[in-house]
C-alpha cells in the first residue's frame, strides 16, 4: 500500500516542492515517481527512490527510505504543473499511490 | 517505441483483446506489464509476463478474467480480457519494465477500453 499526500497541491512557478509516499509491507527502496500530464502516458522520473532517470531536470530529487518517500521539485518551471505518482514495484507486481496534482496558484 | 492497438466500445460480458508491438529495444528482454487508468482516477497495475512468457500474473479483480502473453518473434505484447465489465473501462497501457530493475521504463501511448 502507497499513500500519497496531498492529493491536490497548489504552487507558482520558482517554488520548491514536496510530494511524500508512505509505504506499508515493504522492505526495500523500490519505489518510482512518475509525471503524467493530461491525456499522455506516464513519464517515469526517477526509481529505487533516489536515482534519476535519463535526461530528466535535476530539478526533480527523491529521497526516502523505508516507510517514506519524497519527490521534491526544486525551482518549479511551467512544464512541471502535472499529476504525479509514487509506485512500489516487486518482480511481480506494483501498487501506485492516489497521484499529487499540481496546480498552478 | 510501443505502438498499441484494438481497444473500444464493447458491451458488459464481451470480449477484446489488447495488442502492444515493441521496436527500437530487444524486447525479449524486458518483462511487460499492462496498467491501466479509470477515467478520472489513478493507475492501477494489471497484470505482468516474464521474458519467456512462462509465468504470468495478474490483480485479484481481473484474474480469470484477463489473459496476457507474448510472442517475442513479433515483439508483441497482447491482453486477451474477457467477461468485461463497466469498471474495466478506461486507458490501458502496455508497459515494458527495466532490466536492470522492476521499475516500469517504457510506457505506449495508451488505448481506450469502454465497457458499456
Amino acid at each position: 500500500q502507497m499513500t500519497q499526500s496531498p492529493p491536490t497541491l497548489s504552487a507558482s512557478v520558482g517554488e520548491t516542492i514536496s510530494i511524500t509516499c508512505r509505504a506499508s509491507d515493504i522492505t526495500n527502496n523500490w519505489v518510482a515517481w512518475l509525471q503524467q500530464k493530461p491525456g499522455k502516458a506516464p513519464k517515469l522520473l526517477i526509481y529505487k527512490a533516489t536515482t534519476l532517470d535519463s535526461g530528466v531536470p535535476s530539478r526533480f530529487s527523491g529521497s526516502g527510505s523505508g516507510t517514506q518517500f519524497t519527490l521534491t521539485i526544486s525551482s518549479l518551471q511551467p512544464d512541471d504543473f502535472a499529476t504525479y505518482y509514487c509506485h512500489y514495484y516487486d518482480s511481480t507486481s506494483k501498487t501506485f499511490g492516489q497521484g499529487t496534482k499540481v496546480e498552478v496558484k | 517505441q510501443l505502438a498499441q492497438s484494438g481497444g473500444g466500445l464493447v458491451q458488459p460480458g464481451g470480449s477484446l483483446r489488447l495488442s502492444c508491438e515493441a521496436s527500437g529495444f530487444s524486447f525479449d528482454r524486458y518483462e511487460m506489464n499492462w496498467v491501466r487508468q479509470a477515467p478520472g482516477k489513478g493507475l492501477e497495475w494489471v497484470a505482468h509476463i516474464t521474458y519467456s512468457g512462462s509465468l504470468t500474473f495478474y490483480a485479484d479483480s481481473v484474474r480469470g478474467r484477463f489473459t496476457i502473453s507474448r510472442d517475442n518473434g513479433k515483439s508483441e505484447l497482447s491482453l486477451e480480457m474477457k467477461s468485461l465489465r463497466a469498471d474495466d473501462t478506461g486507458v490501458y497501457y502496455c508497459v515494458a519494465e527495466s532490466p536492470s530493475g522492476y521499475y516500469l521504463d517504457k510506457w505506449g501511448h495508451g488505448t481506450q477500453v469502454t465497457v458499456s
